[in-house]
């Protein structure tokens, strides 16, 4: 059983249009994080949720918006993408906000 | 304010020869330490963790990390590599008294060769 999914895996698209991106995790945690990872492998925190609320967002534009519809779900919508959105994006959950982390596949946004 | 400093952005060793991946850090608090592995395409999986019990740390595949409060530092070693480790490795801080984020090193490529 996978402990932190995310969907899809991969995903290309045009410059301009909307997105999403799911994550879902099984192991009963009340904290969840989306982070990004540039090309040069550095990742980045940009989201946290407890319990459905949002207790961490870093600089991020606003173009990028959590949904937390229930503490085992965390979505990340992107709009009007830019080229320098392209990067891979990593879900994670953790049991309280600053212990150990798991962390989903990635999905690698690649944007035309 | 806590940080993380990996001081090798590149580690080459041969297959069954000693690894050593060199972390220090910065923290106000006593902090939480991890190491995580990475391999080409996949997520991040937690190798070990320091939350102030024993200062060193046994974690998977082979790999411990040795908590010295007087040096700042969280080295991460392995007494002989394997080419399955080879793989990006990043240093983790944590303040879980003060409930924030992980911080994490910029990350250290391990290179095997045979």
């Amino acid at each position: 059983d996978t402990a932190v999914s995310q969907t899809p895996k991969y995903l290309v698209t045009q410059m301009g249009n909307d997105k999403s991106i799911k994550c879902e995790q099984n192991l009963g945690h009340d904290t969840m994080y989306w982070y990004k990872q540039d090309s040069k492998k550095f990742l980045k925190i940009m989201f946290s949720y407890n319990n459905k609320e949002l207790i961490i967002n870093e600089t991020v534009p606003n173009r990028f918006s959590p949904k937390s519809p229930d503490k085992a779900h965390l979505n990340l919508h992107i709009n009007s993408l830019e080229l320098g959105d392209s990067a891979v994006y990593f879900c994670a959950s953790s049991q309280e906000t600053g212990w150990w982390q798991f962390f989903g596949p990635g999905t690698r946004l690649t944007v035309l | 304010a806590q940080s993380v400093t990996q001081l090798d952005s590149h580690v080459s060793v041969s297959e069954g020869t000693p690894v050593l991946l060199r972390c220090n850090y910065s923290s106000s608090y006593s902090p939480s330490l991890f190491w995580y592995v990475q391999h080409p395409n996949k997520g991040l999986q937690l190798l070990l963790k320091y939350t102030s019990a024993a200062t060193l740390v046994k974690g998977i595949n082979g790999f411990e990390a040795e908590f010295k409060k007087s040096e700042t530092s969280f080295h991460l070693t392995k007494p002989s590599a394997h080419m399955s480790d080879a793989a990006e490795y990043f240093c983790v801080v944590s303040e879980i008294q003060a409930g924030t984020a992980l911080i994490f090193g910029k990350g250290t490529t391990l290179s095997v060769s045979s």
